[in-house]
């Protein structure tokens, strides 16, 4: 399977814990995105990276958030003393080229904040 | 503040017939526009796309059309199919990078 990866596809974690997740993206993109989608909304931007370069955040990126992509090749995003409004689906997404692409998306990973 | 707005949170057609999804946009500096269908517990795939400085795109059984003067774009599934159930997301692109989704459609594809 060639696609957009992520790991893991559900967690379920307490009230104040830490979680990390993991994007593999298809391997000639250089473009990856980070998104958030609650129940009955579209994919929110988070944050985007070119490279290993991360060129946009969101707002909604609070300073308990933060995303990387060391070497410009799989990305993480850590969400740090999680809340209950943080239970959502974490979409990853990839792109490839100099122009506006499609987006491949992975299948998300479902966060539940207890 | 939604930029990009799908109105219509369902849709169902007859197997055959033509289906036509409708977005709403406020910001007119968006200049590409992109329809995503996702199925559940999948993520969403790209369907078609169109730049501003065009009026329709097509691909197979898919049309994107673009009215800028209205800010309204939609998309035609003719014939429609029941493979064809899903959300269906527009999306605009908004600053350099950025992708703004609307809230979706879901259509319902009746045999």
């Amino acid at each position: 399977d060639t696609g957009v990866s992520q790991n893991p596809r559900h967690k379920i974690t307490k009230r104040g814990q830490n979680v990390t997740f993991r994007c593999d993206p298809i391997s000639e993109h250089n473009r990856l995105y980070w998104y958030r989608q609650t129940l009955g909304q579209g994919p929110e931007f988070l944050t985007y990276f070119q490279n290993e370069a991360q060129l946009e955040k969101s707002r909604l990126l609070s300073d308990r958030f933060s995303a990387e992509r060391p070497k410009g090749s799989f990305s993480t995003l850590e969400i740090q003393r999680t809340e209950q409004g943080d239970s959502a689906m974490y979409l990853c997404a990839s792109s490839v080229g100099l122009g506006f692409g499609e987006q491949f998306f992975g299948p998300g990973t479902r966060l539940t904040v207890l | 503040d939604q930029q990009v707005k799908q109105n219509s949170p369902s849709l169902s057609v007859q197997e055959g017939r033509i289906s036509i999804l409708n977005c709403d946009y406020t910001n007119s500096m968006f200049d590409y526009f992109l329809w995503y269908k996702k199925y559940p517990a999948e993520g969403p795939t790209f369907l078609i796309s169109i730049s501003s400085i065009k009026d329709k795109n097509e691909d197979g059984r898919f049309t994107v059309f673009l009215n800028k003067s209205a800010k309204h774009l939609s998309l035609h599934i003719v014939p429609s199919q029941p493979g064809d159930s899903a959300v269906y997301f527009c999306a605009a692109k908004g600053g350099t990078y950025k992708y703004i989704f609307g809230t979706g459609t879901r259509l319902k594809v009746l045999a």
